[in-house]
């Protein structure tokens, strides 16, 4: 059964620093992976999907990248701004028409 | 893109009444939709899988009588909580999944609908 892992669980920054977030997947066979953004009380904004076939996607100032065989995620953000402060939520299914599977997040907060 | 609408946003409830939420994907027909659970500062939770005209699949250790999951069109699922007790309260999400064709397989979220069992 696929398990997803992200590390670190919290992470403090400086406004205008690149940064790196991770996401690990125990089950390789992926159909896709999402990442998600929420904020405090509210729902989930998707960020980016990657597909099976791919192995980046970008938007604006936010890359991710996927590893199927090293079972590895990354979101990149770049020169973060205070109003990136979210819980980011990385989540993979194995199948067409299957759950996304999610990992616990990474709560990021940005300081101006 | 597609949407995916819930209702209600937020409900507050007696212990041991039944509360309906509904999903609804508003421009797409969804064959497939997924009900999860979130408690505060823990990460999304899988309870069901709804398809469209037949028996949702529960996830271990959810309780399928007490949480009663009915899809009968491709656009709209509810989940009823039945009895409610406090520790039900929690963020509840469904996600839709298209037919073929539609977001090449992505999952649209809903809102969310925060239940609050006194």
């Amino acid at each position: 059964k696929q398990e997803v892992t992200q590390i670190p669980a919290a992470l403090s920054v400086p406004e205008g620093e690149n940064l790196v977030l991770n996401c690990s997947f125990t089950d390789s066979a992926i159909y896709n992976l999402q990442w998600f953004r929420q904020d405090p009380g509210k729902g989930l904004t998707s960020l980016l999907l990657i597909q099976s076939s791919q192995r980046e996607q970008t938007s604006g100032r936010l890359n991710a990248s996927l590893d199927k065989s090293s079972g590895r995620s990354t979101l990149y953000i770049a020169a973060s701004q205070p109003g990136d402060s979210a819980t980011y939520l990385c989540a993979a299914n194995n199948q067409a028409g299957t759950a996304l599977i999610f990992g616990k997040g990474t709560t990021l907060s940005v300081s101006s | 893109g597609a949407v995916v609408s819930q209702h209600p946003s937020w409900v507050i409830c007696k212990s041991g009444t039944s509360v309906k939420i509904e999903c609804r994907s508003l421009d797409f027909q969804a064959t497939t939709m997924f009900w999860y659970r979130q408690f505060p500062k823990q990460s999304l939770m899988l309870m069901a899988t709804s398809n469209e005209g037949s028996k949702a699949t529960y996830e271990q250790g959810v309780e399928k009588d007490k949480f009663l999951i009915n899809h009968a069109s491709l656009t709209l699922s509810t989940l009823t909580v039945t009895s409610a007790h406090p520790e039900d309260s929690s963020f509840y999400i469904c996600s839709a999944r298209g037919l073929a064709g539609v977001g090449s397989g992505e999952q649209f979220f809903g809102p969310g609908t925060r239940l609050t069992v006194l």
